[in-house]
């Protein structure tokens, strides 16, 4: 069965430093996507990345950067030199065959001031 | 401005009373989904449908029921089957899919939902 597993519950860090939020998933499948998604307080969810099973390139956008390594079945996230903004819930998803897309229960992150 | 609509944002009932949520969207997707959000749960699947006229049931889709009439529109009703009602609800559409070629998702603002 497809799985996502995001251990942190809860993180606060002061600003500017960095954190990385973390990712495991299961799946039996070869083929499938990984996601992460940002969630303001606002409620809508806003997508940040998506990586397929075969593209194992880590990736920086900015602050922010994604290491995946299908060897330990991780997608961990990195936010660098943290801002306030950047407080929210994030998500891990993961897409199978089927085109269900399986969340993590998320980890929501505290940037103080 | 293309998106998805949620409607009511608020929404109180009483026990043993249906109700619709309404999802509506100008991306011209074709799948569309439903996620129910709780506390320290993440969001779970409830329905989804990949074309008009058909949907498939997630991982807790008992006491609830969708309909895919038209592309841009997939209501969710909460049954008074549904036990535990109360929660904020999630739509969302797909750019594509396909063997598991999905894209990012697009999500509305939500629906909250209390039962008094």
């Amino acid at each position: 069965a497809q799985k996502v597993t995001q251990a942190q519950t809860e993180i606060s860090v002061v600003e500017k430093e960095d954190v990385t939020l973390d990712c495991v998933y299961e799946t039996r499948d070869t083929t499938y996507y990984l996601f992460w998604y940002k969630q303001p307080p606002s409620g809508e969810l806003v997508f940040l990345i998506r990586r397929n099973s075969f593209d194992e390139q880590n990736e920086i956008s900015g602050r922010y950067s994604w290491n995946f390594q299908k060897s330990t079945s991780s997608f961990n996230f990195t936010i660098t030199a943290s801002q306030v903004v950047d407080s929210a819930v994030y998500f891990c998803a993961l897409t199978d065959r089927d085109d269900k897309i399986i969340f993590g229960k998320g980890t929501r992150l505290h940037i103080l001031p | 401005d293309g998106g998805i609509t949620q409607s009511p944002k608020y929404l109180f009932r009483k026990e043993g009373q249906n109700v619709t949520l309404s999802c509506e969207q100008n991306l011209n997707h074709d799948a569309m989904y439903w996620y129910r959000q709780d506390p320290g749960q993440g969001l779970r699947l409830i329905y989804y449908s990949q074309i008009v006229n058909d949907f498939q049931k997630g991982d807790i889709a008992e006491g609830y029921s969708v309909s895919r009439e038209k592309k841009e529109s997939f209501p969710l009703t909460v049954t008074s089957a549904q036990k535990n009602p109360t929660a904020f609800y999630l739509c969302a559409s797909n750019r594509e899919w396909g063997q598991g070629n999905t894209g990012e998702l697009f999500f509305g603002e939500g629906s909250r939902l209390t039962v008094l």
